[in-house]
C-alpha cells in the first residue's frame, strides 16, 4: 500500500521568500510522484512529476521538487514566493504498475503575505 | 496540453432528484477516468475508477447503486448521483489519464448542493 504525508496543513511565507512544502511517501515499489495545485472551486493542475528519470524535477510557475530515495521525500520548493502562489498544494503518489491510480496527501494551504 | 472538461460546474437541486455530471477529455483519448469527492478543506477521496467499455471499479465504502458511473467512450464518462440527499452535497472532481502511467488531468469540479 502507498501513502503520502504532507507535514504542515498550513504554511505562510512572505512575498519573495522561499517556499518549501514537505512531502514524504511510503511505497513498496519505486513510485511515481506528483505535485498538484488547487485554486478555490477549481480542479487540480499538475505542477510537476517524477517518473524515475532525473531526481530534480522542474515544473511550471518556477516550482521544482527533488526526489530523495534515502529520505523517502519529494519536497516542493520555489525560490521566491508570489502572491499568486497562494493556493492548496497536494502531493500524490502512484504505483507504476497500478494503472494511474493516485493516492493524495492531505494537502498544504500556502498563504503568501506582503 | 491535455484538457478535461467537467459539466456542470455548479448544481443546486432538491432532495430525491438524480444529478448527472459529465467529464470529457477534449484533446486526447482517456483510457481511464477517475471520480473523486472532496469535502471542504480536505483532500480528494477516490470514489471509482472507470475504464472505457467496462464496469467501474468502486473504492471500499462507495455505494455503486448510489453513484452510477458510465464510461461509454474514450472521451466521456458520467457520474450520476441517484436520489440525492443533503449528505451527498460535496465537490466532485473527475480526472482522465492516458495509457502508460501518464499524469492524470483534472476537470474543474462540480459543486453539488442538495437542499
Amino acid at each position: 500500500a502507498q501513502s503520502v504525508t504532507q507535514l504542515g496543513s498550513h504554511v505562510s511565507v512572505s512575498e519573495g521568500a522561499l517556499v518549501l512544502l514537505r512531502c514524504n511517501y511510503s511505497s513498496s515499489v519505486p513510485p511515481y510522484l506528483f505535485w498538484y495545485v488547487q485554486y478555490p472551486n477549481q480542479g487540480l493542475q499538475l505542477l510537476l512529476k517524477y517518473t524515475s528519470a532525473a531526481t530534480l524535477v522542474k515544473g511550471i510557475n518556477g516550482f521544482e521538487a527533488e526526489f530523495k530515495k534515502s529520505e523517502t521525500s519529494f519536497h516542493l520548493t520555489k525560490p521566491s514566493a508570489h502572491m499568486s502562489d497562494a493556493a492548496e498544494y497536494f502531493c500524490a503518489v502512484s504505483d507504476p504498475g497500478g494503472g494511474n491510480k493516485l493516492t493524495f496527501g492531505t494537502g498544504t494551504q500556502l498563504k503568501v503575505e506582503l | 496540453g491535455a484538457v478535461v472538461s467537467q459539466h456542470p460546474s455548479w448544481v443546486i437541486c432538491k432532495s430525491g432528484t438524480s444529478v448527472k455530471i459529465e467529464c470529457r477529455s477534449l484533446d486526447f483519448q482517456a483510457t481511464t477516468m477517475f471520480w473523486y469527492r472532496q469535502f471542504p478543506k480536505q483532500s480528494l477521496m477516490l470514489m471509482a475508477t472507470s475504464n472505457e467499455g467496462s464496469k467501474a471499479t468502486y473504492e471500499q465504502g462507495v455505494e455503486k447503486d448510489k453513484f452510477l458511473i458510465n464510461h461509454a467512450s474514450l472521451t466521456l464518462s458520467t457520474l450520476t448521483v441517484t436520489s440525492a440527499h443533503p449528505e451527498d452535497s460535496s465537490f466532485y472532481i473527475c480526472s482522465a489519464g492516458k495509457a502508460g502511467n501518464q499524469p492524470q488531468h483534472f476537470g474543474d469540479g462540480t459543486r453539488l448542493s442538495i437542499l
